[in-house]
């Protein structure tokens, strides 16, 4: 069965650009997660999906934004991209939302913006 | 609303030691999980052990165990025989409220083994 897959591995954008992340979950996993991971803030929730819909999202500004596919794939968007974005970009499935059923996390988007 | 406080930004041990790893944490929800995750230097984070908070038993996976204090609200992680296989980053979550925030991670452990 293959696992969680992030397509790119790695990612170099300018600022001002805008980038789009792709997640393909587990076979048959419904739910979405997406992470920020930074050296300094540490691993951040950004949002969930969960049958093409947004069941929450974290704190970061609208220039995040996401969507999920009736095939459960989900892609994430940042717009007008800054330094600050750059960060390991980690995208988590499972079978349903809730904490009560393990999530499974792929191997990350290294995005770098200069 | 969560917190997780990891206060052990590094940890040594020799292969075949034990060692703990310190979480504590804050929720105001009654009902809530707790995690530790494994994050090796392939960077795809893998769950260690899960404790649901209203079970009292601490959970364990073979060579690795909870001390799971609700009333401190301390959930360290125990790794016996220890080995290089086990090193990596390793971080404390926890989820509330029905996992409406995602996991709420503390800023991680660096477990190094010394051969």
């Amino acid at each position: 069965k293959a696992g969680v897959t992030q397509t790119p591995r790695y990612l170099i954008k300018t600022r001002g650009q805008q980038v789009t992340l792709s997640c393909s979950p587990i076979s048959g996993h419904r739910s979405v997660s997406w992470y920020q991971q930074t050296p300094g803030q540490g691993l951040q929730f950004l949002f969930e999906y969960f049958s093409e819909t947004q069941r929450n999202k974290g704190n970061f500004p609208g220039r995040f934004s996401g969507r999920q596919f009736s095939n459960s794939r989900s892609e994430m968007n940042v717009s007008t991209l800054e330094l600050g974005d750059s960060a390991l970009y980690l995208c988590a499935s499972s079978l349903i939302p809730g904490p009560n059923t393990e999530a499974f996390f792929g191997q990350g988007t290294r995005l770098t913006v200069v | 609303a969560q917190t997780v406080t990891q206060s052990q930004p590094e940890m040594s041990v020799q292969e075949a030691e034990t060692v703990t790893l310190s979480c504590t944490y804050d929720t105001s929800e009654s009902d809530y999980y707790l995690f530790w995750y494994k994050q090796p230097p392939s960077r795809q984070m893998i769950l260690v052990i899960r404790q649901e908070a209203y079970k009292q038993q601490n959970a364990t996976e073979n060579r690795f165990s909870v001390n799971f204090q609700k009333a401190a609200k301390s959930f360290s992680l125990k790794i016996s025989d220890s080995q290089l296989g086990d090193a990596a980053m390793y971080f404390c979550a926890c989820s509330s409220g029905g996992g409406a925030d995602g996991l709420t991670f503390g800023k991680g452990t660096h477990l190094i083994i010394q051969p």
